[in-house]
């Protein structure tokens, strides 16, 4: 079993839907959980953090779901902007280091 | 501005060659890492040091070397022993004692001829 696991899509929206992603973990010891945003051919950039008791930075909400060892991420109103590959990261492996999945691809679309 | 740079952007070499890319950062993080990422996967981490001489393999250390003898600086040697050079390589840093979020540089696009 991977260590963080993401459905690799792509998703496919209209602009203005709702859309949400998964993303599962093996560690039941992990400590810190992030969403990164990666477009094409540049580097990852932060996104959120996710926190246990969930958060929500404007149209993106974040959980954690611990007992199951998940992380969500839900997208409102979509914009053609949102288009990008979205990176789940646990830090699953002790010290600083961190695990990345292979992220779940995105296009919003007229 | 604080941040990370890397260089160059896109790197061209030949087989056989060894090739050293840069990172340096100016955000007084201690830790710094180095990740390879190919099309279609996910970052999967080569090299990483938590404070200045001394650095630990990652998951794919072969054919890779490193050295942090300034706080700021973990150039990365992609030497001739690695079978499949090309790829896109990240450097990050993080503070210690922050939450792990990790920063990225804008990345390198090593292609082996």
């Amino acid at each position: 079993r991977k260590e963080v696991e993401q459905d690799p899509g792509p998703f496919n929206v209209p602009e203005g839907a709702t859309v949400a992603f998964n993303c599962t973990y093996s560690n039941s010891a992990s400590q810190s959980f992030f969403w990164y945003r990666q477009d094409c051919r540049k580097e990852p950039k932060l996104l959120m953090s996710v926190y246990s008791s969930g958060n929500e930075d404007g149209r993106f909400t974040a959980q954690l779901n611990r007992a199951s060892q998940y992380i969500s991420l839900l997208i409102r109103d979509s914009k053609l902007s949102d288009s990008a590959t979205y990176l789940c990261v646990v830090n699953g492996r002790g010290g600083n280091k961190l695990t990345f999945g292979t992220g779940t691809q995105l296009k919003v679309e007229l | 501005d604080g941040g990370i740079t890397q260089s160059p952007k896109y790197l061209f070499r030949k087989e056989g060659q060894n090739v050293t890319l840069s990172c340096e950062q100016n955000l007084n993080h201690d830790a710094m890492y180095w990740y390879r990422q190919d099309p279609g996967q996910g970052l999967r981490l080569i090299y990483y040091s938590q404070i200045v001489n001394d650095f630990q393999k990652g998951d794919i250390a072969e054919g890779y070397s490193v050295s942090r003898e300034k706080k700021e600086s973990f150039p990365l040697t992609v030497t001739s022993a690695q079978k499949n050079p090309t790829a896109f390589y990240l450097c990050a840093s993080t503070s210690i004692a922050g939450d792990n979020e990790q920063f990225f540089g804008p990345g390198t696009r090593l292609t082996v001829l």
